[in-house]
């Protein structure tokens, strides 16, 4: 089974650029998406197909993926971007295909 | 725009049956996928399975067989999830989502659109 590794948490100040890694090998051949979730919320699409922004997401968003690791990068982060973050990916030979990472929550400080 | 109402919250005791629906609204019901997926309090996103609204195709992992079901009604445009013989670790938010991939290639999972969530919680 097809695992994706994110660190529990990250923190960042305003402003600042949070960096979010989603490790699984070879993720770099896989299609990455990204899900941001807020406490008491529906999870939201934010980045999909490991760089393309989902309708509303602001360019602060980016995604990126290489190798061994994918990354979320949240540009001048805004408090309004605490959240858990999840990458999900598809893998054939998994049970579902359908993996989720193990979410990083982001606090701003 | 789309939109998905999910149902309210439930309370049941182990070994009981949920039953928890997804109407959807703002977009063609036949022509994407509907997935679920749980949240189980302090845990992660958890994958339960998908339903082609158009045929009515399901697919789940083999953690739930025997235990899921799902089911539509395309006249009032709502998705079923059922989970039977109910555990406490069933209890969760359970979430019904559409993915951004139509019905005639095989599900991506790319889930553009979610509901709100509906509790589930199994207690004796």
């Amino acid at each position: 089974s097809y695992v994706l590794t994110q660190p529990p948490s990250v923190s960042v100040a305003p402003g600042q650029t949070a960096t979010l890694p989603c490790g699984g090998d070879n993720i770099g051949r896989k299609s990455v998406h990204w899900y941001q979730h807020k406490p008491g919320q529906a999870p939201v699409l934010a980045v999909y197909n490991d760089n393309d922004r989902h309708s509303g997401i602001p360019d602060r968003f980016s995604g990126s993926n290489s190798g061994n690791t994918a990354i979320l990068t949240i540009s001048r982060v805004e408090a309004g971007d605490e959240a858990d973050y999840y990458c999900q990916v598809w893998d054939r030979d998994s049970d579902p295909p359908y993996v989720f990472g193990t979410g990083t929550k982001v606090t701003v400080l | 725009q789309v939109q998905l109402e999910q149902s309210g919250a439930e309370l049941k005791k182990p070994g009981a049956s949920v039953r928890v629906s997804c109407k959807a609204s703002g977009y063609s019901f036949n022509d994407f996928y509907l997935h679920w997926v749980r949240q189980a309090p302090g845990q992660g996103l958890e994958y339960l399975g998908w339903i082609n609204p158009n045929t009515g195709d399901t697919g789940f992992p083999q953690k739930f067989r025997g235990r899921v079901t799902m089911t539509r009604d395309t006249s009032i445009k709502t998705v079923y999830l059922e989970l039977s013989r109910l555990r406490y670790d069933d209890s969760a938010t359970y979430y019904c989502a559409r993915d951004r991939q139509t019905v005639e290639i095989i599900p991506a999972a790319l889930l553009d659109s979610w509901g709100q969530g509906s509790q589930v919680t199994v207690s004796s």
